[in-house]
């Protein structure tokens, strides 16, 4: 069964550091996805990371990927307030149907 | 850009209630899936459905039910409410993982279920 951790699963921080967070998977997988979401609402696509090694940044968020580890990281260069939010990294289960096996999520919290 | 639509956005419920959940995909997606997310917590993953069919199902109680219509849209069909059914909804849709190997599950805004 595909489980998905992330550590840290709460963030506070201030406006203007770096932080690196982490996504570790049980089970072999081909696709590895962040999402972000804010209170209440819907879940927002961050990144996609299809293979070993790949390497997508978006702004102040660079996610890389390496799947021998099973491991992703997700870095947050000079965090903004706007940040603010809760991150999931989420796996497609190797079972067939492209369903997604979420981590706990990581609630970020940034500090002016 | 189109996006995955769900209706209704809200919805508050009694115990023993009926409720029915819709989620009309982005067009062209041929595959649906349903998440429960409860306060605090990660999405699990419910049910999925292939071209009108069943594809794979995950934690959904047997008082729940979902099906996959003619014109991609699907319904999630939930009976005999319990209080622990309060959660949100969320509908994701996708194509096929052949076709679509670069592209994420697109989530609805998802509808928030309180049962009293």
């Amino acid at each position: 069964e595909l489980k998905v951790e992330q550590n840290p699963l709460f963030l506070s921080m201030q406006e203007g550091k770096n932080y690196t967070i982490y996504c570790n998977y049980s089970t072999t997988s081909d696709r590895l996805y962040w999402y972000r979401q804010d209170p209440g609402k819907s879940l927002e696509s961050l990144f996609v990371l299809l293979s070993n090694g790949a390497v997508k940044q978006e702004g102040r968020l660079m996610a890389s990927l390496d799947t021998k580890a099973r491991l992703s990281t997700l870095h947050i260069t000079a965090a903004v307030h706007d940040l603010s939010a809760t991150y999931f990294c989420a796996v497609a289960d190797w079972g067939g149907s492209e369903k997604l096996v979420f981590g706990k999520g990581m609630k970020l919290t940034v500090n002016p | 850009a189109a996006g995955v639509i769900q209706s209704p956005r809200h919805l508050i419920k009694e115990k023993r209630e009926t409720a029915t959940l819709k989620c009309y995909p982005i067009p062209r997606h041929d595959t649906v899936y349903w998440y429960q997310q409860g306060p605090g917590q990660d999405p699990q993953f419910l049910i999925s459905f292939y071209e009108k069919m069943q594809s794979d199902k995950g934690s959904i109680p047997d008082r729940f039910s979902a099906q996959q219509f003619s014109d991609y849209h699907s319904e999630l069909n939930m009976s005999s409410l319990e209080l622990g059914d309060s959660a949100l909804y969320f509908c994701a849709s996708s194509l096929d993982r052949g076709s679509s190997y670069n592209s994420p599950l697109h989530f609805g805004n998802g509808t928030r279920l309180t049962v009293t």
